[in-house]
């Protein structure tokens, strides 16, 4: 009963590279949400998605970052032209769809550091 | 503006006393709120959930208060150790599934 997988789990891009971050959510959960967090930080919210539908994008940039989940494989979150301040660990979470959407089960990260 | 504040200076702990962590937020009403564990390096662990009907709830040596007037949940360790030692965060659900932590506080018990 594996948890939630991200990969990788170090990233190096220089800049205006693009970087593609990967999350599997925990089997049976349809809900995936992704947070970035700076060293010392909270945990920021950037976009919620289910199966094929972003639901709340409020927490993303509106300019370079995109997010999927497509119906099968993985989630992804995709970065283009990085810079500097895009260097902090992206965090994916999973869901259970229905009423007990409450708890997030989240994954190990992945550190993006940009040079 | 909707704001969730903790402790930002870590809290140091005597191995056996109570650790207590406060969580305070404006301009909310959340449904809910919850309490996650971070070690370094890791994501969170989700610990306890208390739902705003709720005045408290307990897990093993974990217990979680939620007052809805003060707008303050405590979060409490009994009888801490040193596997304690991690950042705790507080989050509160927003809306539409998404939730909004606080920055954490780093507790440190020692032996």
């Amino acid at each position: 009963n594996a948890g939630v997988m991200q990969n990788p789990r170090h990233l190096v891009r220089r800049r205006g590279q693009e970087a593609r971050l990967r999350c599997s959510p925990m089997k049976g959960h349809s809900h995936v949400y992704w947070y970035r967090q700076l060293p010392e930080e909270g945990l920021k919210f950037m976009v919620y998605l289910q199966k094929e539908n972003i639901i709340d994008e409020s927490g993303m940039p509106k300019e370079r970052f995109s997010a999927e989940f497509p119906k099968e494989g993985p989630s992804i979150l995709r970065i283009q032209q990085v810079v500097r301040g895009d260097s902090a660990a992206y965090f994916c979470a999973s869901s259970q769809p229905g009423p007990s959407t409450d708890t997030q089960y989240f994954g190990p990260g992945t550190r993006l550091t940009v040079l | 503006s909707q704001k969730i504040e903790q402790n930002s200076e870590a809290l140091n702990i005597q191995e056996g006393k109570t650790a207590t962590l406060t969580c305070n937020y404006t301009n909310y009403s959340p449904a809910y709120l919850q309490w996650y564990r971070q070690d370094p390096g890791r994501g969170p662990v989700f610990l306890l959930l208390i739902r705003e009907n709720e005045k408290e709830k307990r897990k093993e040596r974990l217990k979680v208060t939620f007052d809805t007037t003060l707008k303050q949940s405590l979060f409490h360790i009994t009888a801490s150790q040193p596997a304690d030692s991690a950042t705790y965060l507080c989050a509160l659900y927003s809306s539409a599934s998404k939730i909004i932590f606080g920055s954490g506080t780093r507790l440190s018990i020692r032996p």
